[in-house]
C-alpha cells in the first residue's frame, strides 16, 4: 500500500540557511500534519492542513512556513537555521476525521552546523 | 492542556517475557487512543488503537484497553520477541471537526535480550 513519502531524507545545512522538506501524503487522505523530533524525545505538533487550509498549530517557530498544494502535497519551509533546529521531521496524513489514525513518513533528518 | 505519560524506560526483558507498558492521559472530552513503535532510524508505525472506552485495541500480540474510568491505556504483550525492541510511544487525539493533532508521550524504549 501506498505510504507517506517525505523527501529529501537526509539534509545537511549550515546556519542562517533554509531548507525545504517536502511531503506527498497517502492517496485520498485530505490532512498533512507535520512533526519535530529532537534526539530522544518525542514527536512535537508543528502544524497541520485540512484540504489546503491551515487547521492547526503548535510550536512552530516563526520562521518556519507550511502550505499545502493543490494536489494535497505540503512543504514545510524553514529560513534562518539555528544548530537548535537540527532533528527529525515527520509529515503524517489521515482522512480527515478524528478516529482516523495518522500515518507518519519515515521523516527528514535535518543537521545543522 | 490535553497530555499523556508514559513510564520511563529503559524496560529490558527477555525473550518470552510478559510486557507491561504504563500509560495515562489527562484530557478533555473523549479522546481516541493509539500506541505507535518507533524502529531504528525509521518513522512511527502505527500499533494499535482505540477510539471509545472499554475499547480494546490489538495487533501483532500487543493489546491495549481505553480505560476511561482510570485514564489509561496500557499496552501488553504475552511474550515479548527480540524482534519487538523498539521505542514506543502512547498517543491521544482530541479534536472536533478536521481540527486537532497527536498527542504523544514521552516514549518507552523496549530492549529484548536472547
Amino acid at each position: 500500500a501506498a505510504g507517506v513519502i517525505q523527501s529529501p531524507r537526509h539534509l545537511i545545512k549550515e546556519k542562517r540557511e533554509t531548507a525545504t522538506l517536502k511531503c506527498y501524503p497517502i492517496p485520498r487522505h485530505d490532512t498533512v500534519y507535520w512533526y519535530q523530533q529532537g534526539p530522544g524525545q518525542d514527536p512535537q505538533f508543528l502544524i497541520s492542513f485540512y484540504e489546503k487550509m491551515q487547521s492547526d498549530k503548535g510550536s512552530i517557530p516563526d520562521r518556519f512556513s507550511a502550505q499545502q498544494f493543490s494536489d494535497y502535497h505540503s512543504e514545510l519551509n524553514m529560513s534562518s537555521l539555528e544548530l537548535g533546529d537540527s532533528a527529525l521531521y515527520f509529515c503524517a496524513s489521515s482522512s480527515g476525521q478524528g478516529s482516523s489514525p495518522l500515518h507518519f513518513g519515515n521523516g527528514t533528518r535535518l543537521t545543522v552546523t | 492542556g490535553d497530555s499523556v505519560t508514559q513510564m520511563e524506560g529503559p524496560v529490558t526483558l527477555s525473550e518470552e517475557a510478559f510486557l507491561t507498558i504504563n500509560c495515562t492521559y489527562t484530557a478533555t472530552g473523549y479522546p481516541s487512543l493509539f500506541w505507535y513503535v518507533q524502529y531504528p532510524g525509521e518513522g512511527l508505525q502505527l500499533l494499535l488503537k482505540a477510539t471509545k472506552a472499554d475499547d480494546k485495541g490489538s495487533n501483532k500480540g500487543f493489546e491495549a484497553t481505553y480505560r476511561k474510568e482510570t485514564t489509561s491505556f496500557h499496552l501488553e504483550k504475552g511474550s515479548v520477541q527480540v524482534s519487538d525492541s523498539a521505542v514506543y510511544f502512547c498517543a491521544l487525539y482530541n479534536g472536533s471537526g478536521n481540527t486537532g493533532k497527536l498527542i504523544f508521550g514521552q516514549g518507552t524504549t523496549l530492549q529484548v535480550k536472547p
